[in-house]
């Protein structure tokens, strides 16, 4: 199946913790994206990736860090988790192309306890 | 930077039409798209206007007015799966970047 692909879907952790989320693309996208989703469903960007290069860096918490190691991959670490952190985090890829839409993984529901 | 602006909720029938309104703020636009989310699921893309006017995909429209900084989404005969939340999305031509509105939460009943 081509897709986006996350692991895990669900994440329990205590304060403190670090944590990391895994994203595959398999659609040979050459940018892939972290966003973070509230409790009340906003949807915002913390980090974008092309071809393995940083292009975008959100106003996000040094506790988090994104790594490429390649183009089909983008995971995040997150250091000293904290209850704020709780939410639904989604990987997404693409073409850059305006026309081409976001392709998302089936999300990372985070919960900080 | 950008900001997109959508109402909340709304609630139809089952065969109703459900227009959803955007209006943006952007440096660099470079699009406007829709996405659908179920409950629970991810976003996934439903349209994208590039250029003034309507889009039609089956049941879906979604127009754009770039002088206005407006688009809408327009559900025809609505189904029981299109209960979701509707998102626009503007992209940054600057850094690629797609930024969503709130969401508009439709809710389809019998």
């Amino acid at each position: 199946d081509t897709a986006v692909s996350q692991t895990p879907k669900y994440l329990v952790t205590q304060m403190g913790n670090d944590k990391s989320i895994k994203c595959e693309q398999n659609l040979g996208h050459d940018t892939m994206y972290w966003y973070k989703q509230d409790s009340k469903k906003f949807l915002k960007i913390m980090f974008s990736y092309n071809n393995k290069e940083l292009i975008i860096n959100e106003t996000v918490p040094n506790r988090f860090s994104p790594k490429s190691p390649d183009k089909a991959h983008l995971n995040l670490h997150i250091n000293s988790l904290e209850l704020g952190d709780s939410a639904v985090y989604f990987c997404a890829s693409s073409q850059p192309q305006g026309s081409s839409g976001y392709t998302f993984g089936s999300g990372t529901r985070l919960t900080v306890v | 930077g950008q900001s997109l602006e959508q109402p909340s909720e709304v609630t139809a029938v089952e065969g109703a039409i459900v227009q959803i309104n955007c209006t943006y703020q952007t440096s660099g636009f470079y699009g406007l798209s829709w996405y659908q989310q179920h409950d629970g699921g991810a976003p996934t893309f439903l349209s994208y206007n590039g250029l003034d006017g309507l889009e039609e995909t089956g049941r879906f429209s979604s127009f754009l007015s770039r002088s206005d900084s407006y688009g809408y989404l327009l559900l025809q005969e609505l189904q029981m799966k299109d209960s979701a939340s509707y998102f626009c999305a503007v992209r940054d031509k600057g850094n690629n970047r797609l930024a969503f509105g709130k969401g508009n939460q439709v809710v389809v009943i019998p």
